[in-house]
């Protein structure tokens, strides 16, 4: 199956301060999101993005397919942002079954 | 809020017990999917159904059986499970089952189960 890494696998950051996440995946793809998983469990859609850059507040993201890599940015990072974050794709063919990267324990310290 | 409801949000079962977990959305979506994540690792896909139909089974054991009654409702019926079953069982669900633009998967928060 397809292959996601996701790097750095663990960071600590202090409070306010800006981080870039990325995930690098081994094949084409027709689907790649970013998740936040909260200490709940749950999974929370952060953006669904296969190609190009979109920005939602503080959070934007970058995926270059050609190049198969994405990368998540976090800026002024809140204490509430702490969690894993995950990238997962699927495949340009069949179906729509999304395969999960390793993860990146976040956590902001105040 | 999420969309997808699942219940119960924490269950314990003994080895010879049988449950199921439930799973309900109701956003029109016609692809519905069970992830089994244990601790520390990424969730795992277990199943797709796709219309309604059963359309990828990740070579799960059998004593976990899918059912998906309608397009919206979608069931996980164990019996029989073992210690290492234990992991939190998330379900998902997206507008069709098949890849393309604007497909995002929306998962539910999950149903935390323990086998004893």
């Amino acid at each position: 199956g397809i292959q996601v890494e996701q790097s750095p696998p663990d960071l600590i950051l202090q409070e306010g301060a800006n981080s870039t996440l990325r995930c690098n995946f081994s094949d084409s793809v027709n689907n790649l999101q970013w998740f936040h998983q909260n200490p709940w469990g749950q999974l929370i859609n952060l953006f669904y993005i296969p190609s190009g850059t979109k920005q939602n507040g503080r959070l934007s993201a970058t995926t270059v397919a050609t190049e198969r890599y994405s990368l998540l940015y976090i800026s002024s990072s809140q204490t509430t942002d702490s969690g894993v974050y995950f990238c997962a794709v699927s495949r340009r063919t069949g179906a729509n079954n999304l395969f999960f990267g390793t993860g990146t324990r976040l956590t902001v310290i105040p | 809020d999420t969309e997808v409801t699942q219940t119960p949000k924490h269950l314990v079962m003994g080895m010879t017990n049988k449950k199921s977990l439930k799973c309900e959305q109701h956003m029109g979506h016609r692809a519905m999917y069970w992830y089994k994540q244990k601790a520390k690792k990424p969730p795992e896909l277990m199943f797709v159904y796709s219309y309604e139909k059963l359309s990828i089974n990740e070579s799960v054991p059998s004593r976990f059986s899918p059912e998906c009654p309608n397009s919206s409702l979608l069931n996980l019926h164990l019996h029989a499970l073992q210690p290492e079953d234990s992991a939190l069982y998330l379900c998902a669900s997206s507008q069709s089952g098949t890849g393309g633009i604007g497909n995002t998967i929306y998962f539910g928060e999950g149903s935390w189960l323990t086998v004893v």
